[in-house]
């Protein structure tokens, strides 16, 4: 199986700061990759497919790069309401898999 | 809209069965293949189980429900399930329908997601 390896495990920062997360895969995925949003008691929402590719609604600030095994999700200006937990997932291959979550909170 | 709508949750004991349902709608359902995941109290997502479309029915299974859980699908009711057999303490979770954003074969990016429907296993 493909383990997916997040970090930081949460970040606290500023509201127009910059963000970055991290995902590592315990193996080549190329560009098999998603970040997805979740707000709290709500469902995951999607926010970047094939690691760079912005999902149709999500804003602009949001941002993916990344290919094979090193992966990063950015928040370019965040912003109270990105407030959540931010999980990747790869989808190369079964079992799909999703790294253990980012926490982002407002210093 | 593209909706998917979850029931069936409930609380049962260790070892019992339970189905769960996911009812499809705004988009042609046969054509995308679904898959089931859940996420334990406080805790992460887990990838379940998925089933494909296009009238194959391939199927796949995570390791810790594999001989347990049975995904299937009916598409002349546009719906999904996931059958639960020998249910374990560590199977309460909110359980996800969840559809890829599009119905590309091979495509496992999922938009939308269903509100979850909570599974509680307890003596």
């Amino acid at each position: 199986d493909i383990q997916m390896t997040q970090s930081p495990s949460s970040v606290s920062a500023s509201v127009g700061d910059s963000v970055r997360i991290t995902c590592r895969a315990s193996q080549d995925i190329s560009s098999s990759l998603g970040w997805y949003q979740q707000k709290p008691g709500k469902a995951p929402n999607l926010l970047i497919y094939s690691a760079s590719s912005l999902q149709s609604g999500v804003p602009s600030r949001f941002s993916g790069s990344g290919s094979e095994t090193y992966f990063t999700l950015t928040i370019s200006s965040l912003q109270p309401e990105d407030v959540a937990t931010y999980y990747c997932q790869q989808t190369d291959s079964f079992p799909l898999t999703f790294g253990g979550g980012t926490k982002v909170e407002i210093k | 809209e593209v909706q998917v709508l979850e029931s069936g949750g409930d609380l049962v004991q260790p070892g019992e069965s339970l189905r769960l349902s996911c009812e499809a709608s705004g988009f042609s359902f046969s054509a995308y293949a679904m898959s089931w995941v859940r996420q334990a109290p406080g805790k992460g997502l887990e990838w379940v189980s998925a089933i494909d479309g296009d009238n194959r029915r391939g199927t796949h299974y995570a390791d810790s429900v594999k001989g347990r859980f049975t995904i299937s699908r009916d598409d002349f009711r546009n719906t999904l399930y996931l059958h639960m057999d020998s249910l374990r303490v560590d199977d309460t979770a909110v359980y996800y329908c969840v559809r890829p954003r599009v119905s590309l074969a091979g495509t496992r990016y999922f938009d939308p997601w269903g509100q979850g429907t909570l599974v509680t296993v307890s003596s």
